[in-house]
């Protein structure tokens, strides 16, 4: 069973364009991240947030976590080909081990 | 944040062969994730490796098929027995560097089973 759904799954949009990606889940976790994968590579960590409304802004990136801290989006303002890549979300409850939603590969076109 | 190097970074492998791969850490660390991640698929946890004692699996995975070794604070290696296309996969590690810093992944070992 997978805890962390996200949509969409496929994201194929123009450079410019604006673009969400959400993060859901039934569970609740103290702290959920979100990463950036290219190929070829590992993921890495875009932010983490930990507060429930909490919102965090990385540049042309805007980041949300719920109220009920079981949910997330990813807003991507103005996006441009270097945004493209494999978007996952992952959740932690506490210490324990991180558990990836579902991805989200975006590709931005010239 | 942590520094992880992996290696092999790929490899082909004959089905029915064992693989193993290592992963070395640049600080001392508790705990080593190992993960798969299929074809142009999310990554799944196969088990959390602890210094000292026995690898915590998850579910729909066994010692004997990824057995895993983690000697020391800096080091673990996971092994891919018995190989079957269906293995074919990126396998990755990962340490936690810290609430600021998140996960850091090593850069993946992509399997391919002929």
């Amino acid at each position: 069973t997978q805890l962390l759904e996200q949509s969409p799954q496929f994201l194929s949009i123009q450079e410019g364009e604006n673009l969400t990606v959400y993060c859901n889940s039934s569970s609740v976790f103290s702290s959920l991240q979100w990463y950036r994968q290219e190929p070829g590579e590992g993921p890495v960590l875009l932010v983490t947030v930990v507060t429930g409304g909490e919102v965090k802004k990385l540049k042309r990136l805007t980041f949300q976590f719920g109220d009920a801290r079981k949910d997330s989006s990813l807003h991507i303002t103005a996006a441009q080909p270097g945004d493209t890549g494999l978007y996952l979300c992952a959740g932690a409850r506490g210490t324990d081990k991180l558990i990836f939603g579902t991805g989200t590969r975006l590709q931005v076109f010239p | 944040s942590a520094v992880i190097s992996q290696k092999p970074s790929r490899d082909i492998c004959q089905r029915g062969t064992s693989l193993t791969i290592q992963c070395q850490v640049d600080s001392q660390v508790t705990m080593m994730f190992w993960y798969r991640q299929q074809p142009g698929q999310s990554l799944t946890l196969i088990a959390t490796a602890n210094q000292g004692s026995e690898a915590t699996y998850e579910s729909g995975f066994v010692i004997d098929k990824f057995p895993i070794s983690r000697p020391n604070l800096t080091f673990s290696t996971l092994t891919v027995s018995n190989m079957s296309p269906e293995d074919s996969s990126i396998y990755l590690c990962s340490v936690e560097s810290g609430r600021s810093y998140g996960y850091t992944f090593g850069s993946g070992t992509r399997l391919t089973v002929v």
